[in-house]
């Protein structure tokens, strides 16, 4: 059974650099792609972006300039930066494994395990 | 397009059948995933691909897609059925980017 655990920094002021970390416990890590998804406070879902075990990643157009997301696969771990962070990045924080593929010319996508969350808080 | 497009609102009475329903470009060749969030946890996979239902989801949740619209169906509502739904695809636009519906609040008489 697969296992995200997720863990940073809760409190940031703006200006600083947000930081998470995922751990992937109980699975294979290569294979797949490993995403970062965030929830304003009552708000919908916006994905972040995503790397594989090469560090093949992408990003959302509208956070790109400010995020880098990493590999460790010594660790089974990817980690997410965000840089100079505002008040509008306060958020709960998810990581979330990928799966996807083809069949028969339809492709499908879709996110299966998913770590339990990181409320982080921009606040001066 | 980079769109998925959900109403915010839905409402079922109890034991009754409800459509929550997901249109975007995209779904003419991805097949939607849908999720299932309560207050306070994390997302829950409930359908992914055509029509398939991850162990310990009740047979109750089904899937369908026709052209840019995909639906989720619950038959015979209960209460604990009550949350946020969010449907999710790639982009086909290009870049092929993940990107979410904006999610239907259920609400179950």
């Amino acid at each position: 059974q697969v296992q995200l655990q997720q863990w940073g920094a809760g409190l940031l002021k703006p200006s600083e650099t947000l930081s998470l970390t995922c751990a992937v416990y109980g699975g294979s890590f290569s294979g797949y792609y490993w995403s970062w998804i965030r929830q304003p406070p009552g708000k919908g879902l916006e994905w972040i972006g995503e790397i594989n075990h090469s560090g093949s990643t992408n990003y959302n157009p509208s956070l790109k300039s400010r995020v880098t997301i990493s590999v460790d696969t010594s660790k089974n771990q990817f980690s997410l930066k965000l840089s100079s962070v505002t008040a509008a990045d306060t958020a709960v924080y998810y990581c979330a494994r990928e799966v996807r593929g083809v069949i028969i010319y339809y492709y499908y996508y879709y996110m299966d395990v998913w770590g339990k969350g990181t409320t982080v808080t921009v606040s001066s | 397009s980079s769109e998925l497009t959900q109403d915010p609102a839905v409402s079922v009475a109890l034991g009754q059948t409800v459509r929550i329903t997901c249109q975007g470009d995209s779904l003419r060749s991805y097949y939607a995933s849908w999720y299932q969030q309560k207050p306070g946890q994390a997302p829950v996979l409930v359908i992914y691909g055509k029509n398939n239902r991850p162990s310990g989801i009740p047979d109750r949740f089904s899937g369908s897609s026709s052209g840019n619209t995909a639906s989720l169906t619950i038959t015979g509502a209960q209460a604990e059925d009550e949350a946020d739904y969010y449907c999710n695809s790639r982009d086909s636009s290009g870049n092929h980017l993940a990107v979410f519906g904006g999610g239907t609040k259920l609400t179950v008489l």
